[in-house]
């Protein structure tokens, strides 16, 4: 079955980088986006950005513009997401989730089951 | 940004009863619109996508509707196991952006 699967749980100083993996299984990895989405705890949902697997290109929302990077290693099937500068306000369950498009619509479809990554001194 | 504002923010309804969610849009978005559902402690799941078709697997008790500014996500029938927080996310530009969820509890 389709499936993504992340690494686990990360503890970080503040200032520190952090970069959790994506492993795809049960399809053609390099045929769908990759997007990362974040959420506190208590709160909502938060679209980071998305990587095309198979051509590399990605797109990022504003917010995280020259702290995120996405990346991708196609012989393992996985996708990652590096974030650096962390502070307080990063302490957050992070996902990947697979994009689906269908013409000009998409969707997030499965999700990985989240990675918490808790920024403390 | 598009933003994306749901009401209510939260809701208690009893067993068998029927609940609906607005979702609405700062601006057009067609029908890029989804629905996914999040149990406490997992991760989403998709439910609706393109406003109104819904996913596979998915009970047909759920659906959606609407175009435009304005959707419904409609629960025909509740049933204890759709205890959940339901975000709407559209799909029309980036970046894609989700309403802030409605907490969906059992009376």
């Amino acid at each position: 079955q389709v499936q993504l699967v992340q690494s686990g749980a990360e503890v970080k100083k503040p200032g520190a980088s952090v970069k959790v993996s994506c492993k795809a299984s049960g399809y053609s990895f390099t045929s769908y986006d990759i997007n990362w989405v974040r959420q506190a705890t208590g709160q909502g949902l938060e679209w980071m950005g998305w990587m095309n697997p198979n051509s590399g290109n990605t797109g990022y929302a504003q917010k995280f513009q020259g702290r995120v990077t996405m990346t991708r290693n196609t012989s393992i099937t996985t996708a990652y997401m590096e974030l650096s500068g962390l502070g307080s306000e990063d302490t957050a369950v992070y996902y990947c989730a697979r994009g689906e498009w269908r013409g000009r619509l998409n969707w997030f479809d499965p999700w990985g089951q989240g990675t918490l990554v808790t920024v403390s001194s | 940004d598009i933003q994306m504002t749901q009401s209510p923010s939260s809701l208690s309804a009893s067993v068998g009863g029927r609940v609906t969610i607005t979702c609405r849009a700062s601006q057009s978005i067609s029908s890029h619109l989804n629905w996914y559902q999040q149990k406490a402690g997992r991760a989403p799941k998709l439910l609706i996508y393109a406003a109104s078709s819904l996913q596979s697997g998915v009970p047909s008790r759920f659906s959606g509707s609407g175009s435009g500014t304005d959707f419904t996500l409609t629960i025909s029938s509740l049933q204890p196991e759709d205890l959940a927080t339901y975000y709407c996310q559209q799909s029309h530009s980036t970046p894609w952006t989700f309403g802030q969820g409605t907490k969906v509890e059992i009376k």
